[in-house]
């Protein structure tokens, strides 16, 4: 019940299309659910997160889209580019049980340009 | 403002061998988490420090454990190394009261 699921493994996308990784979770009282973008060698950086009442969070060429009643959420960019090449990965957390994120398996993303 | 800060960024240790592992978190923040980052299992939750005190604790042998100083640094040690500790050890700082968590670069340690 703790874990979160994320899809694809990987995905390769031409530059300017749109890239879409999604994940899913089984515990409802999740209320935390962040994005983090990780490169070779560095640690994951903190890109975008959402609570539950919201639907939709945007923020740049990032958007997260939130389903409760699926217990699913996602993350589109838009007009992918060769530097968003990385390893997405999808978290979710209690916020009362803060420091432990619980994280999805990543997805790399490769866009080619 | 500096981010996290991790130290040293490798290690090569020998089984049987302990090792610490050192997290300066970002001024401000007094929460430290440590997560362990292999290419297998991903991204794990080790525990996470609040004012010195171990706040929460993921499913890891005992093996593992931390602590946190008064100035919120943390260290993270590991006893009798085993070949499948070789990971990248993750440290997050969270500001007091908000769920953000900032990552340093991580600690890479390889057993051997």
């Amino acid at each position: 019940q703790q874990q979160v699921k994320q899809s694809p493994q990987s995905l390769i996308v031409q530059k300017g299309g749109i890239s879409i990784i999604n994940c899913a979770y089984e515990n409802t009282a999740f209320d935390y659910f962040p994005w983090y973008q990780q490169f070779p060698g560095k640690g994951p950086a903190l890109l975008i997160a959402i609570r539950p009442d919201v639907s939709e969070k945007k923020e740049g060429r990032f958007t997260i889209s939130f389903n409760k009643s699926a217990k699913q959420f996602s993350l589109h960019i838009m007009d992918s580019q060769p530097g968003d090449s990385a390893t997405y990965f999808c978290a979710a957390t209690i916020s009362s049980n803060t420091g432990k994120l619980i994280f999805g398996q990543g997805t790399t993303l490769q866009v080619k340009p | 403002k500096a981010g996290v800060t991790q130290t040293p960024r490798y290690l090569i240790k020998t089984r049987g061998q302990q090792v610490t592992l050192s997290c300066s978190p970002i001024s401000g923040h007094r929460s430290v988490s440590w997560y362990q980052q292999t290419p297998g299992q991903g991204l794990q939750f080790l525990f996470e420090y609040f004012s010195e005190t171990q706040r929460n604790k993921g499913n890891f042998p005992g093996r593992f454990s931390g602590r946190q100083f008064s100035n919120s640094r943390s260290e993270m040690n590991v006893s009798t190394l085993e070949l499948g500790d070789s990971a990248l050890y993750l440290c997050a700082s969270s500001p007091e009261g908000r769920t953000e968590a900032f990552f340093g670069q991580g600690t890479r340690l390889t057993v051997v």
